[in-house]
């Protein structure tokens, strides 16, 4: 079966950094997408990972193993705004988004 | 500004009572997705369009029903609404199938069944 795998919560403090990790297990891979969530709301695209490596885009960073099935999505200088749901999704071999239930992020003054 | 649309954003229906949702891209993108999401819990897909081609989910219930008159427009119909079905339904679009194409997500309707 394909599976998504993150954690449910995660607490941090404005200002601080955090890493969101995500494993995977899937039917062919055609890349790792990250979303953010507010609650209430639509997700919105975040990051998009199909070679190893680094992805940088200001305050927010992707990483991704493929021989690993694993990404993280790093988060700099830590927001209130940054509280929602990071949700992992990747792309299989139908190009069908398997997302993950999402991480909900807790920031802390 | 191109966008998503979704209306309404906010459905009450009673249970058995048939409800559509509407979704309206000005992208010009070739794909449409339905997405059914329950608090906490991944997006489900239900069904997508590539063009006026359907492919329906193989779990999705024979109570969803989908219709793609056009491009820009795209209806979920739902025949007899359980209290099991009040979530959030997000319509989503993608510019093409396969990689780099992100999806671009509708505000969401979000169901309530009474």
């Amino acid at each position: 079966g394909q599976n998504i795998d993150q954690p449910t919560e995660m607490t941090a403090t404005e200002g601080a950094i955090v890493q969101i990790n995500c494993t995977y297990q899937t039917s062919g891979f055609n890349g790792l997408f990250w979303y953010q969530q507010h609650a209430g709301e639509a997700p919105t695209f975040l990051s998009y990972n199909v070679l190893d490596g680094l992805e940088e885009k200001g305050r927010f960073s992707s990483f991704l193993s493929r021989s690993k099935g694993y990404s993280y999505l790093l988060l700099k200088e830590l927001q209130m705004k940054d509280s929602a749901s990071y949700l992992c999704a990747v792309m299989d071999s139908n190009y069908q988004l398997i997302w993950g239930a999402g991480t909900k992020l807790i920031i802390k003054p | 500004d191109a966008m998503v649309i979704q209306n309404p954003r906010y459905q009450v229906t009673q249970f058995g009572k048939p409800v559509t949702l509407s979704c309206s891209q000005t992208l010009n993108h070739n794909v449409m997705y339905w997405y059914q999401q329950k608090s906490s819990q991944a997006p489900k897909l239900l069904f997508h369009y590539y063009d006026k081609d359907f492919n329906n989910e193989a779990d999705t219930p024979d109570n969803f029903q989908s219709r793609r008159p056009n491009t820009s427009f795209c209806f979920l119909d739902i025949r007899s609404p359980g209290l099991g079905d009040a979530a959030m339904y997000l319509c989503a679009t993608s510019r093409e199938q396969g990689s780099y194409n992100e999806q671009f997500f509708g505000p969401g309707t979000r169901l309530t069944v009474l």
